[in-house]
């Protein structure tokens, strides 16, 4: 299993709902990762976990919750966002100490904030 | 400033045509990636080139790391429509203590048929 799953693929959500985004890999990599895209700009980075612990937070905000439940699973946790939240959440995975030769991504999730 | 430039940040070719697209840096990176976005999808990676000087083919596509490891091309040759997408070049931050990977801007090539 070469693949890196996200659920779901499309979300809409209201400023004050709670919802979760969903990352599976079976990869047997141990670096996970969150990034956030905005249309037309490049992926920015937002939290980074090896070996299950959280080791990089990029200033997000708090609304944002990563969890890493295991060496499988990355969580994102939402809540109470704002309409310029809106954009493509992307996870991806990696051997630890090895982003250099790359990233398998997954298909994303599109959030909508409304 | 962005670490990573791209260049151009938008082509439009004819099927058949061939076309390079850059991406540099003033500063040294340990390797460059290279990944294709279609829309409302995540990236794919093509390549990564790790050794200055380094090319690499990838069918029709060619890869080239500079010698100083600042700069790389993608070279394609006869371009098809399924080559449509963005382009994005990425590589770890010179000066993060951790694998954090920063992406440069982009070339969306759109190849018409």
């Amino acid at each position: 299993d070469t693949e890196v799953t996200q659920t779901p693929k499309h979300l809409v959500m209201g400023m004050t709902n709670k919802k979760s985004l969903k990352c599976e890999q079976h990869m047997g990599h141990r670096a996970m990762y969150w990034y956030k895209q905005k249309a037309k700009k490049p992926p920015e980075l937002m939290f980074v976990y090896s070996y299950e612990k959280l080791s990089i937070n990029e200033s997000v905000p708090s609304r944002f919750s990563p969890e890493c439940p295991n060496s499988s699973l990355l969580n994102l946790h939402l809540h109470a966002l704002q309409p310029e939240d809106s954009a493509l959440y992307l996870c991806a995975s990696s051997h630890p100490g090895q982003a250099r030769y790359g990233y398998t991504f997954g298909s994303g999730t599109r959030l909508t904030v409304v | 400033t962005q670490l990573l430039e791209q260049s151009p940040q938008f082509l439009s070719i004819q099927e058949g045509e061939n076309l390079t697209v850059y991406c540099n840096s003033s500063s040294v990176f340990s390797s460059l990636q290279w990944y294709r976005q279609e829309p409302g999808e995540g990236p794919v990676l093509l390549v990564t080139v790790v050794t200055g000087g380094e090319v690499k083919k990838l069918k029709r596509l060619t890869f080239q790391f500079g010698d100083a490891r600042k700069d790389s091309s993608l070279h394609i040759t006869a371009a098809q429509p399924g080559d449509t997408g963005l382009y994005l070049c990425a590589g770890v931050h010179p000066l993060a203590s951790y694998d954090k990977v920063i992406f440069g801007p982009g070339t969306s090539l759109s190849v018409i048929p």
